[in-house]
C-alpha cells in the first residue's frame, strides 16, 4: 500500500540499550511528525520536519531522543540509553505540509517496552 | 502544559444517547481537526474546520468551530456501539506543528 509504514511494529529491549525506529512516510508528502502515546492517552508531539527546513524539536523530552530525516523522505527516530518511562507507543504522521487543510496520515505505530 | 484541552476525559453512554466532547484553547488556530483511533491503529482523521464559526455535519457527527478560533466541539447523536474509540482533536498554529489534544475516550455501551 502507499500508506505510512512504521517499523518494526514491536520492540522489546533492556534498560539502557540504544534502539531506531524507523518511519516510511507517503511519497511526497513534505512534512514527517513523530508522537508519543502512552496508554491511550493522547499523542505527545516529539519532532517535525517540513521540507528542507530545521526541524522543529521542541517536543523531545531529552538528549536521549534524536531524529534525523534523510533525502525528505525516511525517517528515523533514535533513542539512547533507553528507560522504563520511554515505553509508548511511538506513531509517525506525514502529510502535504502544513496548511489548515492539510490531513496526516498515521502509520500504525512502534510498540516499546522497555525491560 | 496541555496546548489543547480535551473534555471530558473518559465518557461511558448508553446506546441512543447524545453527547458532546470540547476541546478549548487560549490559542487562536488556522485550523482544527477531528481525529478517530481504535485500538492497535493510528488516528485518522474525520473531518477539518478552518473558519470561525464554521459547522460541519458528517452524518450523526457534528463539528462546529469556534468563532475565535480558539475552541471547538464534537456532537454525537444516537451514539452506536460502533463510535467507540478515541476522539482526538487537534490544531495547526500558522505554518507550524500539529499539536493534539490528549483525547476523549468514549465507550458505547449496548
Amino acid at each position: 500500500g502507499a500508506g505510512v509504514s512504521q517499523s518494526p511494529s514491536n520492540k522489546v529491549t533492556e534498560k539502557g540499550k540504544d534502539v531506531e525506529l524507523r518511519c516510511d512516510p507517503i511519497s511526497g508528502h513534505t512534512a514527517l511528525y513523530w508522537y508519543r502515546q502512552s496508554l491511550g492517552q493522547g499523542l505527545e508531539f516529539l519532532i517535525y520536519f517540513q521540507g528542507n527546513s530545521a526541524p522543529d524539536k521542541s517536543g523531545l523530552p531529552s538528549d536521549r531522543f534524536s531524529a534525523e530525516r534523510t533525502g525528505g523522505s525516511v525517517s528515523t527516530l533514535t533513542i539512547q540509553r533507553t528507560q522504563q518511562e520511554d515505553s509508548a507507543v511511538y506513531l509517525c504522521a506525514s502529510s502535504l505540509g502544513p496548511r489548515p487543510n492539510t490531513e496526516a496520515f498515521f502509520g500504525q505505530g512502534t510498540r516499546l517496552t522497555v525491560v | 502544559t496541555q496546548l489543547l484541552e480535551q473534555s471530558p476525559q473518559f465518557l461511558s453512554i448508553q446506546e441512543g444517547e447524545n453527547l458532546t466532547v470540547y476541546c478549548n484553547s487560549s490559542s487562536v488556530f488556522s485550523s482544527l481537526q477531528w481525529y478517530r483511533q481504535e485500538p492497535g491503529e493510528g488516528p485518522v482523521l474525520l473531518v477539518t474546520v478552518v473558519t470561525g464559526g464554521e459547522v460541519k455535519k458528517l452524518k450523526r457527527l457534528t463539528f462546529q468551530f469556534g468563532d475565535a478560533r480558539k475552541d471547538s466541539s464534537l456532537h454525537i447523536t444516537a451514539a452506536q456501539p460502533g463510535d467507540t474509540g478515541l476522539y482526538l482533536c487537534a490544531g495547526i498554529q500558522g505554518a507550524q506543528k500539529l499539536v493534539f489534544g490528549q483525547g476523549t475516550r468514549l465507550t458505547i455501551n449496548p
